[in-house]
């Protein structure tokens, strides 16, 4: 099975600042690498496919790059909306394997 | 619009079995792969099962196989996991999610709400 690692587990940010999530694949999964967002108690919504596609309706603050084994999600500029737990996916093999989710906290 | 709504979720005893249900509209859902995921309470996402669209093909999470079964009725647009021989650790709430098969990438482009199994004595 491919691991995905996540770091940070938390990050703390205030309105304005520029974030940064990195995901690492335990093995090459080219570009098969999405991000999703969870809200609490709500379901996930996919927020980038392929590394680096923005999905639909996604506001253009949201980016993701890499390829391999490293991957990025950049907020930059971080909105009230965005604060939430972040995962990423592989979609290169079975299991669909997530990362263990970064939550980006209010400071 | 695309929309998923699960059903089936409830407390049940460890060893007994429960279906989930997840019915889908605004969509062909007939010609879409999908799929199981849960999120034990406070954790993280964990990838359960996946079907093909016509169920020639289906994977498993390896602590699921062999116990929990997915399917699907095209007809009634409706995809169902059948879990058998249920655990403390299954307890989760379960989401159906849809496959984004217009991307080369597979990703999951649209998820249900969710359902609760607690699996408890």
């Amino acid at each position: 099975d491919i691991q995905m690692t996540q770091s940070p587990s938390s990050l703390s940010a205030s309105v304005g600042d520029r974030v940064t999530i990195t995901c690492r694949a335990s093995q090459s999964i080219t570009s098969y690498l999405n991000w999703y967002q969870q809200k609490p108690g709500k379901a996930p919504k996919l927020m980038i496919y392929g590394a680096s596609s923005l999905y639909s309706g996604v506001p253009s603050r949201f980016s993701g790059s890499g390829s391999g084994t490293d991957f990025t999600l950049t907020i930059s500029s971080l909105q009230r909306e965005d604060f939430a737990t972040y995962y990423c996916q592989q979609t290169y093999s079975i299991p669909r394997t997530f990362g263990q989710g970064t939550t980006v906290e209010f400071k | 619009q695309v929309k998923l709504v699960e059903s089936g979720g409830g407390v049940v005893q460890p060893g007994r079995s429960l279906r989930l249900s997840c019915e889908a509209s605004g969509f062909t859902f007939s010609v879409y792969a999908m799929h199981w995921v849960r999120q034990a309470p406070g954790k993280g996402l964990e990838w359960v099962a996946v079907t093909s669209f016509d169920e020639s093909k289906k994977d498993y999470a390896e602590p699921v196989k062999g116990r929990f079964t997915i399917s699907r009725d095209n007809s009634k647009n409706t995809l169902y996991l059948q879990m058998n021989s249920l655990r403390v650790e299954d307890t989760a709430v379960y989401y159906c999610a849809k496959e984004g098969t217009m991307m080369v990438e597979l990703p999951f482009d649209a998820w249900g709400q969710g359902t609760l199994v607690t699996v408890s004595s």
